[in-house]
């Protein structure tokens, strides 16, 4: 079993739509990273959280310390949107990631 | 603007030759990672290192080797003992200071033809 498991491994949805990834942890973890990774490869940071609740745009990142878990939403999605989100656990200065979630927005 | 350099973006090698991917930041970050990524799975740790002159194997470390000379530079070399080298790499940063986060290269994208 992955230590930083997430859901669904893939996505696809009309625009416009809400939209939800899960990510569940089994150790102990200072904090949580959201990235996106783009068909180029490069990856970018979206979110670190390490309590509550956090808000960017049309993201939306929370997490629940004692039910170890945490969930990215988008709102009012876009074809642009489409990309590799990745949850990343932060425990003692490593980052212990999670498989993905392979978004496809659709027009 | 601060950031994270990775160079070359693609790579082409013949079997048998070693090559190094450079990564460069001038965040002033002390720890310093490089990360394998296999088409449709997630990433994994090959080396890191907190501080200059410094670095530990990750999950993966056997055919690579590095060094950390410089607090700006980790250069990874690909040696001739990996066996499956084609593969995309990353290089990413973080400091341990207050709301610390982490930087990621562009990455690499390494193919042995």
């Amino acid at each position: 079993k992955n230590e930083v498991e997430q859901s669904p491994q893939n996505l696809t949805a009309q625009e416009g739509e809400f939209i939800t990834i899960n990510c569940s942890y089994s150790v102990g973890i200072s904090a949580l990273h959201w990235l996106q990774q783009h068909p180029g490869g490069g990856i970018v940071s979206l979110f670190m959280l390490s309590s509550g609740k956090k808000k960017h745009g049309r993201l939306i990142a929370t997490i629940n310390i004692q039910e170890k878990h945490s969930s990215l939403h988008i709102t009012a999605s876009h074809p642009r949107d489409s990309a590799v989100y990745i949850c990343a656990g932060d425990s003692n200065y490593q980052l212990i990631w999670g498989a993905g979630t392979k978004l496809i927005i659709k027009p | 603007d601060g950031g994270i350099t990775q160079s070359p973006k693609y790579l082409f090698r013949k079997e048998g030759q070693n090559v190094t991917l450079s990564c460069e930041q001038n965040l002033n970050h002390d720890a310093m990672y490089w990360y394998r990524q296999d088409p449709g799975q997630g990433l994994r740790l090959i080396y890191y290192s907190q501080i200059v002159n410094d670095f530990q194997k990750g999950d993966i470390a056997e055919g690579y080797s590095v060094s950390r000379e410089k607090k700006e530079s980790f250069p990874l070399t690909v040696t001739s003992a990996q066996k499956n080298p084609t593969a995309f790499y990353l290089c990413a940063s973080t400091t341990r200071g207050a709301g610390y986060g982490y930087t990621f290269g562009s990455g690499t994208r390494l193919t042995v033809v």
